[in-house]
């Protein structure tokens, strides 16, 4: 059981290129989660999706998008990678059952924006 | 407009002693705190987590106590280690939202 697995785990871009961050859980969650950590400012929510086929802005959407084409798979874009993306990205997952579930989080992409 | 304020931002603790760490909110619609610690390279993990109908919840060494009058909660370790050093973010969220909303981060250092 892999929990959360993000893909990949580290890269470096220039200026102006595009990339896809993919996110993979085998708990079967409905809800998934982007967020992007910067020391100081802790965790803020890109996007999001409470199921297959949905996708809703979070905090800081701007540069990004994302798909759920599946329900197991949640991909985060970046179409014109600029410095200030230069960040590392956490995927979670979350079950909808239930008022107390906690988010699973993958171990991290490290992106390094030149 | 920062939902839930975390406090203190780092703090260093020699082994064996009590790390404090405190958290206030607004909402009182909150009705979910969880506690999620986060080591170096790797993403947080739910570390404890408490509803309000309790004031304190323990698990080994972590203590979750809960004001719910004056909307602030904290997380208290005991016998400090070394091991526990790592980032710690708690959260809040209500029934009704799909986002829970976190604080900033507190990284603890515990001292040999």
């Amino acid at each position: 059981n892999a929990g959360v697995t993000q893909t990949p785990k580290f890269r470096v871009l220039k200026t102006g290129q595009s990339m896809t961050l993919l996110c993979a859980q085998d708990m079967n969650h409905e809800y998934m989660y982007w967020y992007r950590q910067d020391p100081g400012m802790g965790l803020r929510l890109i996007h999001y999706s409470v199921g297959e086929g949905t996708t809703a802005k979070g905090e800081v959407p701007d540069g990004y998008n994302v798909s759920r084409l599946k329900k197991q798979n949640f991909l985060l874009g970046l179409e014109s990678a600029a410095p200030s993306q230069t960040s590392v990205y956490f995927c979670a997952s979350r079950h909808y059952r239930g008022l107390s579930q906690p988010q699973h989080f993958g171990d991290g992409t490290r992106l390094s924006i030149l | 407009q920062q939902q839930v304020k975390q406090s203190p931002q780092s703090l260093i603790v020699q082994k064996g002693g009590i790390s404090i760490i405190n958290c206030a909110y607004e909402n009182t619609a909150f009705d979910y705190f969880p506690w999620y610690q986060q080591f170096p390279g790797k993403g947080p993990a739910l570390l404890i987590a408490i509803r309000p109908d309790v004031s304190e919840k323990k698990e080994g060494r972590f203590t979750i106590s809960f004001n719910k009058s004056a909307k602030q909660f904290s997380l208290h370790i005991m016998d400090s280690q070394p091991g526990d050093s790592a980032t710690y973010f708690c959260a809040a969220k209500s029934g009704g939202s799909y986002i829970p909303t976190f604080g900033r981060g507190t990284s603890l250092i515990v001292h040999p």
